[in-house]
């Protein structure tokens, strides 16, 4: 079964820059898996970030931004802010109607 | 502005059948641009996808749930459902409903989450 791969956790500090990635266990991400991503905080609705590989959702700020670094999809966020600490989570589309997610980067800005 | 809420049972007993339902509102729910679905988050976990519906009724599922899960759509009511059953402590999670928007390939819409206990 396909395995949609996070780092578990990532920390910044504020102003600063971080790359998080989403990768596949057996092959490489592509933007032909739609690769998406959906930021959490605790106990609150996931929320749309970046969809097809680099486009932001209506309102995200222009500091997060969407790639495809070598064989995995990457969420950059530039310049973080403190409100940025939350779960990230990628979403790939591996077609035939099956949709995986990754299993989170926990994110901490300090 | 789409809406989607979920209802349903918030505790279910194992080995019976969890169902719920997702009501939407705004937006057009048979547009061919959507798919209906289920994406649920045990307590401190991640996201796990379950499945979509369309609004034809042609549903996909997550193969690891495949053989216990059901999505149907009723589009009188602008509602899709999921049935789970012979549930398990394991299947306690929030339940999330959600629009997947096929024009940008992405999940745009949730609702809030329904918290689903299994539990005797």
């Amino acid at each position: 079964q396909t395995v949609v791969t996070q780092e578990p956790s990532f920390s910044v500090s504020p102003g600063g820059t971080v790359t998080l990635t989403c990768g596949l266990s057996s092959g490489s991400v592509s933007t032909g898996y739609y690769p998406s991503w959906y930021q959490q905080t605790p106990g609150q609705t996931p929320r749309t970030l970046i969809y097809s590989t680099i486009t932001r959702s209506s309102g995200v700020p222009d500091r997060f931004s969407g790639s495809i670094l070598g064989n995995k999809a990457a969420l950059t966020i530039t310049g973080a802010q403190a409100d940025d600490e939350s779960d990230y989570y990628c979403v790939l589309y591996m077609g035939s109607g099956v949709w995986v997610f990754g299993g989170g980067t926990k994110l901490t800005v300090l | 502005q789409v809406q989607l809420q979920e209802s349903g049972p918030g505790l279910v007993k194992p080995s019976e059948t969890l169902s719920l339902t997702c009501t939407v509102s705004g937006g057009s729910f048979t547009s061919s641009s959507n798919s209906w679905g289920w994406i649920r988050q045990p307590p401190g976990q991640g996201l796990e996808w379950i499945g979509t519906v369309s609004s034809s009724g042609t549903s996909y599922s997550n193969p690891s749930l495949k053989s216990r899960v059901t999505i149907s759509v009723d589009t009188s009511k602008n509602q899709f459902s999921l049935r789970l059953t012979s549930v398990t402590a394991a299947d306690t999670a929030v339940y999330y409903c959600a629009r997947f928007y096929w024009n940008d390939v992405s999940i745009d819409y949730w609702g809030q989450g329904a918290l689903v206990t299994v539990s005797s």
